[in-house]
């Protein structure tokens, strides 16, 4: 079983310029998460869906991130214009159902924002 | 108050030791609680589900949920240097959220 693909791994851009991540989740899986996770920090909940439906949005900034998942399979995470503090780990995961199953992640992508 | 809480590293235990590790959450409907083990630059990896109150062991891990505390914990038997990691513990209700992580160093 194809584990969850992330595109690119690493990404160096300047402030103010935008960027997009790619996700591809697990084949079947209904629920995908975006999550940014600092250096030394858990990882912070930008946004859930399920299917094609956004379940919970509520941390993620919406003046300047968006997230689409058209089709209810990959998902992409824009940043529109970037700041210096949205330097982390972007990670996506999946699970096949909302409870009682586990997430599983992809690799993330490293965005640099000099 | 934070959603899901955990208590503050660096815990550092020699190898060979008990590790525990701690979690307590705030959303009295949470159903699912995970553990997941995070090494340095890599993505959080699961090493243990629970969904009913009481203990569940694999391994060397044993998993407790106690639902009328809001209390997770996490412990590790024979703790051994590959060991050392981030921990982060998980809740989830209809969202999956995650507590800070706490350090977990196994010195030789």
């Amino acid at each position: 079983e194809a584990g969850v693909a992330q595109s690119p791994r690493y990404k160096i851009i300047e402030k103010r310029q935008s960027v997009a991540f790619w996700c591809n989740p697990i084949s079947g899986h209904a629920t995908l998460y975006w999550y940014q996770q600092i250096l030394g920090q858990g990882p912070k909940l930008l946004i859930q869906f399920q299917n094609n439906g956004v379940v919970d949005d509520s941390q993620l900034p919406k003046d300047r991130f968006s997230a689409e998942r058209l089709k209810g399979v990959d998902s992409t995470l824009k940043i529109q214009p970037a700041k210096l503090e949205d330097s982390a780990v972007y990670l996506c995961a999946s699970t096949s159902d909302l409870l009682n199953t586990e997430a599983f992640f992809g690799q993330g992508t490293r965005l640099t924002v000099v | 108050q934070k959603e899901v809480e955990q208590n503050s590293g660096p815990l550092s235990v020699p190898e060979g030791a008990i590790a525990s590790l701690n979690c307590t959450y705030s959303d009295r409907g949470s159903q699912s609680f995970f553990w997941y083990r995070q090494y340095s630059g890599k993505s959080p990896e699961l090493i243990m589900s629970i969904y009913s109150n009481g203990d569940k062991e694999d391994g060397r891990f044993t998993a407790q949920l106690n639902k009328a505390s809001q209390y997770v914990s996490l412990l590790i038997r024979d703790s051994q240097p590959s060991d050392s990691a981030t921990y982060l513990c998980a809740v989830q209700g209809g969202k999956l959220i995650f507590g800070q992580g706490t350090e977990l160093s196994v010195k030789p």
